[in-house]
């Protein structure tokens, strides 16, 4: 398998700019998660998805942010617009479907916003 | 507060000696999971255990659950152990996790 897929991997942009992160979970893997990685803050949950559909989005920032998942396959972490306080490195990470399992991270986003 | 306390956040070892991270939590929690960011990034687990000990290779976790403590043993250790290590939380029955600051390991020849 060839595990969590995450594009771009890096991604440079100006303030203002729109971004869009992409993640391809584990085939398989019924959960999906968008976690948010800074030096001041560490690793935080921004939001997951358990069967396509949203479940806790608590972590999301505001509301420049927003995240989709279409299919089984797919989802998308969108900044519009994006402010250079959005610089990080975002990771996505997939589990099978149960309450409690261990997951697997992509290798993540590093996201600069100038 | 955090609900994750890791100690030490800083660990300087050289390569052999016996290694021990460890983290504290203040919630009720349903499971525990270990994880490893490499200085290229890139974030692997290691364990997730609710109560007992664990054991990979020269890595052992173990977990009090009276007392909210986990520990993180690394036997032998090798400057290819050079880390972060993670300690993270499913609270409740979340599946979403919580984690704490991270403890950066240093194995020198």
């Amino acid at each position: 398998d060839a595990g969590v897929i995450q594009s771009p991997r890096h991604e440079v942009t100006e303030m203002g700019q729109e971004v869009t992160l992409r993640c391809k979970p584990i085939s398989g893997h019924n959960s999906l998660f968008w976690y948010r990685q800074t030096m001041m803050r560490g690793l935080e949950l921004l939001i997951y998805f358990n069967n396509n559909v949203p479940i806790d989005d608590s972590g999301m920032p505001e509301d420049r942010f927003s995240a989709k998942m279409p299919n089984a396959s797919f989802s998308t972490l969108k900044i519009q617009p994006s402010e250079p306080r959005d610089s990080a490195v975002y990771f996505c990470a997939s589990s099978l479907d149960r309450m409690v399992e261990t997951q697997y991270f992509g290798p993540g986003t590093r996201l600069l916003v100038l | 507060k955090n609900e994750v306390e890791q100690s030490p956040q800083n660990l300087t070892a050289q390569e052999g000696e016996f290694i021990t991270i460890n983290c504290s939590y203040s919630v009720g929690i349903s499971a525990l999971h270990w994880l490893q960011q490499h200085p290229g990034g890139g974030i692997v687990s290691l364990f997730m255990l609710s109560s007992g000990k664990k054991k990979h290779g020269r890595l052992i976790a173990t977990i009090n659950i009276q007392e909210k403590h986990s520990s993180l043993h690394i036997t032998a250790s090798h400057p290819r152990d050079s880390a972060v290590y993670i300690c993270a939380v499913n609270t409740g029955t979340a599946s979403k996790l919580t984690f704490g600051t991270g403890t950066r390991l240093q194995v020198t020849l």
